[in-house]
């Protein structure tokens, strides 16, 4: 499987800065996904990331608040910005491998104060 | 809209106690059902893949089976280090996107 790398693995922001969360990937691979888990509750899909093209996000999730960068095969980005403390997440990479089975990084651990 | 739904929400077991874990999901046209083991700190560890009705999966001491409605992961004479949160997820209809559900919180104890 896909060996995923995250940086950075937490931070703490103050509210109404940008964070960019990078992940990194040790193969090619056609589809990056970006997942919040806030806190108790389980993973929500934010956007899709295929190299070459624009993102695509879910319902309840915007370009301007969310940016996402796929600049090749094996990286991404993810920017939060303008945070507040309801943004206080686990941010999470995932790409996908045969037979959709969907492998994920380490995660972020974002707390904005 | 796709739904998936765990329980119970926080199970403790004795070490050599088995038990089951449900997953109940509701979707339109299911392509696979993943289960995935979750540690602190760090993120969703990739189980098993189920895309039929009638298939398992054994891993160790853990054993998937799918049906129509429902998915269970059997979990046989655990012990300490099992204990994690376990994820069911599904992937339905044209998309890639994975729909979670909230977990099982899974304490074995000595």
């Amino acid at each position: 499987s896909a060996v995923i790398s995250q940086k950075p693995s937490r931070d703490i922001c103050q509210r109404g800065t940008s964070l960019t969360i990078q992940c990194q990937v040790d193969s090619q691979v056609t589809m990056m996904f970006w997942y919040r888990q806030q806190p108790g509750q389980s993973l929500t899909l934010i956007a899709t990331a295929n190299q070459g093209s624009e993102a695509t996000y879910e319902s309840g999730f915007v370009i301007d608040k969310f940016p996402i960068s796929r600049p090749n095969l094996t990286f991404s980005t993810l920017t939060v910005s303008n945070m507040s403390p309801e943004d206080s997440s686990i941010y999470l990479c995932s790409v996908e491998e045969a037979r959709s089975e969907a492998f994920f990084g380490q995660g972020t651990r974002l707390t904005v104060v | 809209e796709d739904q998936v739904t765990q329980s119970p929400e926080a199970l403790r077991l004795q070490e050599g106690e088995s038990s089951s874990l449900n997953c109940s999901y509701t979707v339109s046209g299911l392509r696979g059902l993943f289960w995935y083991r979750q540690d602190p700190g760090k993120g969703p560890e990739f189980l098993f893949t189920l895309y039929s009705a009638g298939e398992e999966k054994e891993k160790e001491r853990l054993k998937a089976t799918l049906t129509k409605k429902e998915s269970f992961l059997h979990i046989t004479a655990p012990k300490p280090e099992d204990s994690a949160t376990y994820l069911c997820a599904v992937q339905a209809g044209g998309g890639n996107k994975l729909t979670f559900g909230t977990g099982t919180q899974l304490k074995v104890e000595l």
